[in-house]
């Protein structure tokens, strides 16, 4: 039961142009979403985070929006960077679960071309 | 920031061994520690919560006689892989957070590779 999903595997970009990665979930009791960069051979690296109280949240070059009505969430690079080309992972964690465990989806590979 | 320090970065052992991996938090308190498992181009497999002073709690189909893990202080949790066969190849990563809504920090991870 994949309770987090990101259907697209991979993702191109151009440099300076929008990249838009997407989340989907199906646990409704899940109330705080995480997104992570990871490298090959490297632990996850946190980017940002949002909360079930809010739909968004901004820091820098990378916001996150969180539709609870349609349990979708999605992060936004803009501009996207060559630096930025690497396995996005979504998370979420549910208060009553084991401390809050978090959950990942599949990642998604994005390439950003120069 | 939170700082999570893991070790050994990668570990070769033969079949039969047992491998122990450390996590730890360097600059705060963690009464609750994860251990996570990633399969190559796979997502994170959570294999179990560690609680400080308490048995670890494991993810249906995560043998605990297998992988034992020891939260013995509040920034030290292990994770020792027992009897390791060459199917136990993996990268094992261990995370950790001040709070739940604190954001949760990931060590660099543990490469293991059973010949």
């Amino acid at each position: 039961d994949q309770q987090v999903k990101q259907n697209s595997p991979s993702l191109s970009v151009q440099e300076g142009r929008i990249s838009i990665l997407n989340c989907d979930y199906t646990n409704s009791m899940f109330d705080y979403f995480l997104w992570y960069k990871k490298y090959p051979a490297e632990g996850p690296t946190f980017l940002i985070s949002i909360s079930s109280i809010k739909d968004k949240n901004e820091d820098g070059r990378f916001t996150v929006f969180l539709n609870k009505s349609a349990k979708h969430l999605s992060l936004h690079i803009v501009p996207s960077q060559p630096g930025d080309s690497a396995v996005y992972f979504c998370a979420a964690s549910a208060a009553y679960n084991q401390g809050g465990k978090l959950i990942f989806g599949q990642g998604t590979e994005l390439s950003v071309k120069p | 920031g939170a700082v999570v320090s893991q070790h050994p970065s990668r570990v070769i052992c033969k079949s039969g061994t047992s491998v122990k991996i450390e996590c730890r938090s360097l600059d705060f308190q963690a009464t609750t520690m994860f251990w996570y498992r990633q399969f190559p181009k796979q997502s994170l497999m959570l294999m179990a919560t560690s609680n400080e002073g308490s048995k670890a709690t494991y993810e249906q189909g995560v043998e605990k006689d297998k992988f034992l893990i020891n939260h013995a202080s509040l920034t030290l949790s292990t994770l020792t892989v027992t009897s390791a066969h060459p199917e136990d190849s993996s990268f094992y990563i261990c995370s950790a957070a001040k709070g739940r809504l604190d954001g949760y920090t990931f060590g660099s991870g543990t490469r293991l590779t059973v010949v």
